[in-house]
């Protein structure tokens, strides 16, 4: 079993739709959750972090936290072209590093 | 705030030749820095963890006498690639986390990455 499991995509989405992003993890030690932007050819970008169980929403960004599941998610309200990117999930584990999935590509389509 | 500055960009050279690659924090001190590198279509893979003052940890099947790792100051991080080859050609990124705080919530912020291509 992975650490962290993502839908490799591509998600698919019209402009102004909500791009809906899923993640688990295998790590019932982890207590801080990052989600990272990565467009190609470029490093990731933090765009959101979430530590308590429940909803955090920043801008058009939710992110949503499920512990006992062992679940985040991520959603992009009102979808932009500049949206399409690979989204990272990464929760903490040990010794502050982070694990990585492989990442959600999300393509917006004008 | 949280910047992390890498260089250089990009680096093109010869079989046989090392490349030092300079990670810092410009607005923060960083406690830990790590190393990645990351091969196309795929995930981050982290290198090492690279703690102020002390020897780096390297991951699993990383070598660490090809992969130089060097933190020198809380806002300086260095990767050499010695002898570097054809198949080390990559993506590496390094990253930079400041203290520790409540339950070491603090990210990890990225730097813009290094493109080596071994010729």
């Amino acid at each position: 079993q992975k650490e962290v499991e993502q839908n490799s995509g591509p998600l698919s989405v019209p402009e102004g739709a909500i791009a809906s992003l899923n993640c688990t993890y295998s790590d019932r030690g982890s207590q801080s959750f990052f989600w990272y932007r990565q467009y190609s050819g470029k490093s990731p970008e933090l765009i959101m972090s979430i530590y308590s169980n429940g909803d955090k929403e920043d801008g058009r960004f939710t992110a949503q936290l499920n512990k006992a599941s062992q679940y985040v998610s991520l959603l992009i309200r009102d979808s932009q072209p500049s949206d399409s990117a690979t989204y990272l999930c990464a929760p903490k584990v040990h010794d502050y590093k982070l694990s990585f999935g492989a990442g959600t590509t999300v393509t917006v389509r004008a | 705030g949280a910047v992390v500055s890498q260089h250089p960009s990009r680096v093109i050279c010869k079989s046989g030749t090392s490349v030092k690659i300079e990670c810092r924090s410009l607005d923060f001190q960083a406690t830990t820095m790590f190393w990645y590198r990351q091969f196309p279509k795929k995930s981050l893979m982290l290198m090492a963890t690279s703690n102020e003052g002390s020897k780096a940890t390297y991951e699993q099947g990383v070598e660490k006498d090809k992969f130089l790792i060097n933190h020198a100051s809380l806002t300086l991080s260095t990767l050499t690639v010695t002898s570097a080859h054809p198949e080390d050609s990559s993506f590496y990124i390094c990253s930079a986390r400041a203290g520790t705080g409540v339950m070491g919530n603090q990210p990890q912020h990225f730097g813009d990455g290094t493109r080596l291509s071994i010729l």
